[in-house]
């Protein structure tokens, strides 16, 4: 079936530490997203991809960090440098700009801080 | 900058209801404006997408419907059931990639 991956589920991070978060897709879409969802709201956006190798910041990038290198793929790393980031994780993929075209989602992957 | 505020944050209605869920935005310069549906622990469903040119759109028993000059979407699910309980969000595209969530309104239909 066609759709977005996220692995893992659960991820718990130390302090200090780096973590990947992955995101694969088999839709053939272009663009990708990385969303952070905090408990009871709604989605902001961490980065985003347009193309194979090009990227950009969205509202919170700070802390984060991303690549584009497949098209299938748009994993995210959460540095030690984020200092919050205890969150639900979405990523996204759509044909290419969303004025007209539908996103669609993965299932999610929990960070926690221990 | 665009902002999204979807009133109320909750709601609990008995099945067989009809509902209306609200969302609003700050600049109508919008160019499209969708509606998701999220279950607990879950990823996003998109339900309804509004094309700015469009004032509604309707998918079975969901319609929504786009006021650009007021600055509302309104998603209106009727005769509910106790599966539509979940959280739904809207969106705004106002500048290409760009989409703002609102918050989300937590549906519980009971039977």
């Amino acid at each position: 079936d066609g759709g977005i991956t996220q692995s893992p589920k659960y991820l718990f991070r130390k302090e200090g530490q780096n973590v990947t978060l992955s995101c694969e897709q088999n839709l053939n879409h272009d663009a990708m997203y990385w969303y952070r969802q905090d408990p009871g709201q709604g989605l902001r956006l961490i980065y985003y991809s347009q193309i194979v190798n090009d990227f950009q910041k969205g509202d919170i990038a700070e802390g984060y960090s991303v690549s584009r290198e497949k098209k299938e793929s748009f994993p995210l790393t959460v540095t030690s440098a984020q200092k919050n980031p205890t969150a639900f994780y979405l990523c996204a993929s759509s044909r290419a700009g969303l004025s007209g075209n539908t996103i669609y989602f993965g299932e999610g992957s929990w960070l926690t801080v221990v | 900058k665009q902002e999204v505020t979807q009133i109320p944050a909750a709601l609990s209605v008995p099945e067989g209801e009809n509902l209306v869920l609200n969302c609003s935005f700050t600049d109508s310069a919008i160019y499209n404006l969708q509606w998701f549906r999220q279950d607990p622990g879950k990823g996003l469903t998109s339900l309804l997408l509004i094309q700015s040119s469009q004032r509604e759109q309707t998918s079975g028993r969901l319609n929504a419907s786009l006021d650009k000059s007021s600055g509302r979407s309104t998603l209106y699910i009727a005769a509910s059931q106790p599966g539509d309980s979940a959280t739904y969000l809207c969106a705004g595209n106002n500048a290409g990639n760009m989409l703002t969530f609102g918050g989300g309104t937590r549906l519980m239909v009971k039977p």
